[in-house]
C-alpha cells in the first residue's frame, strides 16, 4: 500500500515566522511531488510542485525534496493569518494518479 | 492556472435517486480527468480515473455500478451516483490534468443524501 504521511496538526506559529510543513512518502518509483492548500468546504487549489532534489522557492513559499530520505517538505516564509489552512502533500504515483496525505491544519495567530 | 468547473456545488436528494455531477475543464484539453471523495477531516481519495473515449479506472473498494463514470469528451466527464443511499453522502471532487502533468481541482460538489 503506497502512503503518504503528514502530522495533521494543528501547528501553530505566530505572524511572520516560518512555517514549516513535513511530508513523508513510501513510493521510492514517485518523481512528482506536490502542495496543495485547502480552506474549509472548499476544494484544493495547487501551491507548489517539485520533482528535482533540493530546493524550490515561489514567493514566500519554499519546497523542498530529498528522495532518498523519501522526505518532502513545505516551508512558508513571513506566515500570514490567511495562510491559515489545511495543506495537502499529493505524490503522484503509477500513471498520473496521486496520492494524498492527510493534510496538516496550520494555525497563524495574530 | 487552469480553471476546472463543477456543477452541481451542492445538492440534496432523497435516499435511492440518482445525482449527476458535472466536471469541465474551461480553458484546456484533458484527456484525464480524476474524481475523489471528501469525507469530513479526512484526505482526498481517489475514486476513479477517466479517461476521454475509455472506460474508467476505478480504485479498489469502489463499485463501478454505483459510480458511474462518462468522459465523453476532452473538456467533460460525469459522475453518477446511482441509488444514492445517506452514506454517499460527501464532498466529491475532480481535478483536470494537463499536459504538463499539473492537476487542477474543481470546486467541489457537496451531495447530501437524506
Amino acid at each position: 500500500q503506497k502512503e503518504v504521511e503528514q502530522n495533521s496538526g494543528p501547528l501553530s506559529v505566530p505572524e511572520g515566522a516560518i512555517a514549516s510543513l513535513n511530508c513523508t512518502y513510501s513510493d521510492r518509483g514517485s518523481q512528482s511531488f506536490f502542495w496543495y492548500r485547502q480552506y474549509s468546504g472548499k476544494s484544493p487549489e495547487l501551491i507548489m510542485f517539485i520533482y528535482s532534489n533540493g530546493d524550490k522557492e515561489d514567493g514566500r513559499f519554499t519546497a523542498q525534496l530529498n528522495k532518498a530520505s523519501q522526505y518532502v517538505s513545505l516551508l512558508i516564509r513571513d506566515s500570514q493569518p490567511s495562510d491559515s489552512a489545511t495543506y495537502l502533500c499529493a505524490v503522484e504515483s503509477g500513471t498520473y494518479k496521486y496520492i494524498f496525505g492527510t493534510g496538516t491544519r496550520l494555525k497563524v495567530l495574530a | 492556472g487552469a480553471v476546472v468547473s463543477q456543477h452541481p456545488s451542492w445538492v440534496i436528494c432523497k435516499s435511492g435517486t440518482s445525482v449527476k455531477i458535472e466536471c469541465r475543464s474551461l480553458d484546456f484539453q484533458a484527456t484525464t480527468m480524476f474524481w475523489y471523495r471528501q469525507f469530513p477531516k479526512q484526505s482526498l481519495m481517489l475514486m476513479a480515473t477517466s479517461n476521454e473515449g475509455s472506460k474508467a479506472t476505478y480504485e479498489q473498494g469502489v463499485e463501478k455500478d454505483k459510480f458511474l463514470i462518462n468522459h465523453a469528451s476532452l473538456t467533460l466527464s460525469t459522475l453518477t451516483v446511482t441509488s444514492a443511499h445517506p452514506e454517499d453522502s460527501s464532498f466529491y471532487i475532480c481535478s483536470a490534468r494537463q499536459e504538463n502533468g499539473e492537476q487542477f481541482f474543481g470546486p467541489g460538489t457537496r451531495l447530501t443524501v437524506l
